[in-house]
């Protein structure tokens, strides 16, 4: 039971364009979510969160939008740069009983982004 | 740099043996995560220690075991490997534990063969 969800294993934008990447969730008991960049062979780089008791956070050129009701959220980078090509997984974690505090990722989507 | 270690890098091994990992987490933070990433799984939750207690189980195996010690460093324990085993063994740090962002180490590849 796949509880993070990250339908677009890949996705190809040209330099200085948008970036949007996908994220849809279950457990609705999730009330932290985060986004993670990772390069080969090295750990997952903390990139932006989001609280559930928010709807958007920006941090630079990375947007984080949470839609609740949708159990939806997505990564917006303006403008993309070719160094952000990477997996990007999204992470959300909550009161799950047992687990409180684990991390649950989706499966993560490549980005490309082509100078 | 996140600040998190971890020892070795790399882990090449045969089936049947038993293999420690190591992490020492950013100064300053009392929790320590273990994950899993295998290729057909992405990034599973193992095991949580904070300040020297074990907090949360996932889907750790029986043949696998953690511990967090007073310097706040945490090893896992895997034995008895199998070709299966064979993975990305992630730790992660954060300050209490409790719903906070995870900083997460490099990162040991290990291969059972």
């Amino acid at each position: 039971d796949q509880q993070v969800k990250q339908n677009s294993p890949s996705l190809s934008v040209q330099e200085g364009r948008i970036s949007i990447l996908n994220c849809d969730y279950t457990n609705s008991m999730f009330d932290y979510f985060l986004w993670y960049k990772k390069y080969p062979a090295e750990g997952p780089t903390f990139l932006i969160s989001i609280s559930s008791i928010k709807d958007k956070n920006e941090d630079g050129r990375f947007t984080v939008f949470l839609n609740k009701s949708a159990k939806h959220l997505s990564l917006h980078i303006v403008p993309s740069q070719p160094g952000d090509s990477a997996v990007y997984f999204c992470a959300a974690m909550g009161n799950s009983g047992g687990s409180n505090y684990k991390l649950t990722f989706g499966k993560g989507t490549l980005l490309t982004v082509n100078p | 740099d996140s600040g998190v270690t971890q020892t070795p890098k790399h882990l090449i091994t045969a089936t049947g043996q038993r293999v420690t990992l190591r992490c020492s987490p950013r100064s300053g933070d009392l929790s320590v995560y273990w994950y899993q990433q295998s290729l057909d799984q992405g990034l599973q939750f193992l095991i949580q220690y904070y300040n020297g207690e074990e907090r949360a189980k996932g889907n750790i195996l029986e043949r696998f075991s953690a511990q967090q010690f007073p310097d706040l460093h945490s090893e896992l324990n895997l034995s008895s490997l199998e070709l299966g085993d064979s993975a990305l063994y992630f730790c992660a740090s954060s300050v209490s534990g409790s719903g906070e962002t995870q900083y997460f180490g490099p990162g040991t590849r290990l291969l059972v063969l």
